[in-house]
């Protein structure tokens, strides 16, 4: 069964050191999306693409997050430096295309990011 | 605008009872009305999802109610299971807005054995 993959699946890391996550969306998913799961609450997007390109990154803290899907497959999120404020589940998430009106969105497992 | 909001935040039933978790949303221009279910150290999971053309969406134990005019729409769970306990998400997006989806806060249902 064609799943979203997501890695590592948990990572600590001291306070302004730099962290990456990596995501592999379902194959032939043109939309791929990373939401921040606060504990508790529901998850919340941070940046969303199509293909290669950021259709949607108005939520990403982008004075220390960044991300790239630099050949319109699998993607990498970065947070340089970590806060503690950061501590949470990191989802990815694929669908076929948000263009073509399919908006079933496939989650993967998450990755936990505690921060210390 | 864009808020989902969702009640009630945990909810214990006895199995084989109905569980009722209800939501409410802002934004008329949303389209698309999933539920999700989340297990713990799992990400979500599509359960059952509804467009705002009809008043209902029927998937085995699992049923979607929708009110247009009030801007609710409400999950139900039919003889619930021990194993439907997880975490429920409601959520809300729109293909104008690229389908990116707005998340209730949750409900932590209990099926009591």
């Amino acid at each position: 069964e064609a799943e979203v993959a997501q890695s590592p699946r948990y990572k600590i890391t001291e306070k302004s050191q730099a962290v990456a996550f990596w995501c592999d969306p379902i194959s032939g998913h043109a939309t791929l999306y990373w939401y921040r799961q606060i504990l508790g609450q529901g998850p919340e997007l941070l940046v969303q693409f199509q293909d290669e390109s950021v259709v949607d990154d108005s939520q990403l803290p982008k004075d220390r997050f960044s991300a790239e899907r630099l050949k319109g497959v699998d993607s990498t999120l970065k947070i340089q430096p970590a806060e503690l404020g950061d501590s949470a589940m990191y989802l990815c998430a694929s669908s076929l295309s948000s263009l073509s009106g399919n908006t079933e969105a496939f989650f993967g497992q998450g990755t936990r990011l505690t921060v210390v | 605008q864009q808020q989902v909001k969702q009640s009630p935040q945990s909810l214990i039933v006895q199995k084989g009872g109905i569980s009722i978790i209800n939501c409410a949303y802002e934004n008329t221009a949303f389209d698309y009305f999933p539920w999700y279910q989340q297990f713990p150290g799992k990400g979500p999971a599509l359960l059952i999802a509804i467009r705002p053309d009809v008043s209902e969406k029927k998937e085995g134990r699992f049923t979607i109610s929708f009110n247009k005019s009030a801007k609710q729409f409400s999950l139900h769970i039919m003889d619930s299971q021990p194993g439907d306990s997880a975490t429920y998400f409601c959520a809300a997006s729109k293909e104008e807005y690229g389908n990116k989806l707005v998340f209730g806060a949750g409900t932590i249902l209990r099926v009591k054995s």
